[in-house]
């Protein structure tokens, strides 16, 4: 089993539509988590920071749940640039870092 | 502007010869990694270090090495020893480990001749 496991998708959505996007983990000491967003031939770019009391930056929600160990990112409102692969990293207080490989979105018109 | 250079974007290797991608930061960065991505694959650590001079082996270490002989410099060689070298290699930097993100280059994609 992988330490961090992403469903690959590929979701594709409308404009407008609400999608959710969970990343599961299996290691406890688990300390710190991130949303990336990757376009296609392209490096991965921040999306945003986890925090335990779930955050917002615009469209984008990130909730933490460490009793289930998952993370779950929300995005309302859809866009077609919201086309994209995102993925899930986890960090371990020994700062051990595990990329999630990914789940594809693609937002039709 | 703060970032991450890696050079070449793209590098073609021959049969039995050494190359290296470069990588600079000019962030102030402790950390930094190099990874491997494979078509349709997720990324997987290859090396990183936590402060100069010294460097730890990540997931798929064999076939390559690197230096760490300044802070802003983390220099990856994909030696002879790596036979499926073609992949998308990407470079990040972090201000420490456990709680901050890492920062990525725009990569560098290297083909076999």
């Amino acid at each position: 089993r992988k330490e961090v496991e992403q469903d690959p998708g590929p979701f594709n959505v409308p404009e407008g539509a609400t999608v959710a996007f969970n990343c599961t983990y299996s290691n406890s000491a688990s300390q710190s988590f991130f949303w990336y967003r990757q376009d296609c031939r392209k490096e991965p770019k921040l999306l945003m920071s986890v925090y335990s009391s779930g955050n917002e930056d615009g469209r984008f929600t990130a909730q933490l749940n460490r009793a289930s160990q998952y993370i779950s990112l929300l995005i309302r409102d859809s866009k077609l640039s919201d086309s994209a692969t995102y993925l899930c990293v986890v960090n371990t207080n020994a700062g051990k870092s595990t990329f999630g490989d990914g789940t594809t979105l693609t937002v039709k018109p | 502007d703060g970032g991450i250079t890696q050079s070449p974007k793209y590098l073609f290797r021959k049969e039995g010869q050494n190359v290296t991608l470069s990588c600079e930061q000019n962030l102030n960065h402790d950390a930094m990694y190099w990874y491997r991505q494979d078509p349709g694959q997720g990324l997987r650590l290859i090396y990183y270090s936590q402060i100069v001079n010294d460097f730890q082996k990540g997931d798929i270490a064999e076939g390559y090495s690197v230096s760490r002989e300044k802070k802003e410099s983390f220099p990856l060689t994909v030696t002879s020893a790596q036979k499926n070298p073609t992949a998308f290699y990407l470079c990040a930097s972090s201000i420490e480990r456990t709680y901050q993100p890492q920062h990525f280059g725009d990569g560098t994609r290297l083909s076999i001749l």
